[in-house]
C-alpha cells in the first residue's frame, strides 16, 4: 500500500534553516510528482511546490521563491524540503502529498505531517 | 486570502443536505481546470474526497458528490451523518502572469447540528 512517511518534529530559531523528509513505499517513486503543503495552526492548507521526483525539477509558489528548495532521492525514494531564513510565521504542519495526475492534482496520498515550531 | 473562495462554515442537521461552494476565477476554475475536494479532521492529515470534479476514489460512500460550472464549483453531502463533521478544502491550478500552481479553498468547517 502506498505510504508517505515524514520526519519528526522541529523546533528551529529565527533566522535557522529546516529540512523535512518523506520517504515514499508502495510505489514506482520516479512515476509521480511530489507537493510540500503547509498549514500553519489553525489556519488552512498553502501549497509550496512540487518537485519532479524523476528528474528532479522543481517549481516553487512565488511565495516561497529564495527560501525553500526541493530535492529528490530516487536511491531511497525519499524527496526533502528545506525552507531558510525560518521566521514565526513558518511554524505549521508540513505535508507532502502524492500527485495522482500531471502536477495539477489531485493529490491522492499524504505523509503524517510534520510539525515545525519557530521560537527563539 | 486564498485564491478559491468558500464559505468559512456550513452547517446541518442529521439527515439533511448541505453543499459547499468554491468560487474561482478565469485563471482557474474557468481556465478549464478541474478541481478536487479534500476532508480534514482535526489533527489528522487531508484526504482526497472527490477528484476531477465529480469523481469519487475508492471507498467514499455516494453521499458525496461534486459538481463545476464556469469559475465555480460545489461539494454536496446528502443524508447528512455525524462522521462528516470536518473541515473541507477545494482545490485546482491557477495559471496566471505572476505564476502557476496549486491552489486552494480557504476551508469550510462543517457542523453536523
Amino acid at each position: 500500500q502506498v505510504q508517505l512517511v515524514q520526519s519528526g518534529a522541529e523546533v528551529k530559531k529565527p533566522g535557522a534553516s529546516v529540512k523535512v523528509s518523506c520517504k515514499a513505499s508502495g510505489y514506482t517513486f520516479t512515476s509521480y510528482y511530489m507537493h510540500w503543503v503547509r498549514q500553519a495552526p489553525g489556519q488552512g492548507l498553502e501549497w509550496m511546490g512540487i518537485i519532479n521526483t524523476s528528474t528532479g525539477y522543481t517549481s516553487y509558489a512565488q511565495k516561497f521563491q529564495g527560501r525553500v528548495t526541493m530535492t529528490s532521492d530516487t536511491s531511497t525514494s525519499t524527496v526533502y524540503m528545506e525552507l531558510s531564513s525560518l521566521r514565526s510565521e513558518d511554524t505549521a504542519v508540513y505535508y507532502c502529498a502524492r500527485d495522482h495526475g500531471y502536477s495539477y492534482g489531485p493529490l491522492d496520498y499524504w505523509g503524517q505531517g510534520t510539525l515545525v515550531t519557530v521560537s527563539s | 486570502q486564498s485564491v478559491l473562495t468558500q464559505p468559512p462554515s456550513v452547517s446541518g442537521a442529521p439527515g439533511q443536505r448541505v453543499t459547499i461552494s468554491c468560487t474561482g476565477s478565469s485563471s482557474n476554475i474557468g481556465a478549464g481546470y478541474d478541481v478536487h475536494w479534500y476532508h480534514q479532521l482535526p489533527g489528522t492529515a487531508p484526504k482526497l474526497l472527490m477528484y476531477g470534479n465529480n469523481n469519487r476514489p475508492s471507498g467514499v460512500p455516494d453521499r458525496f458528490s461534486g459538481s463545476k460550472s464556469g469559475t465555480s464549483a460545489s461539494l454536496a453531502i446528502t443524508g447528512l451523518q455525524a462522521e462528516d463533521e470536518a473541515d473541507y478544502y477545494c482545490q485546482s491550478y491557477d495559471s496566471s502572469l505572476s505564476g502557476s500552481g496549486v491552489v486552494f479553498g480557504g476551508g469550510t468547517k462543517l457542523t453536523v447540528l
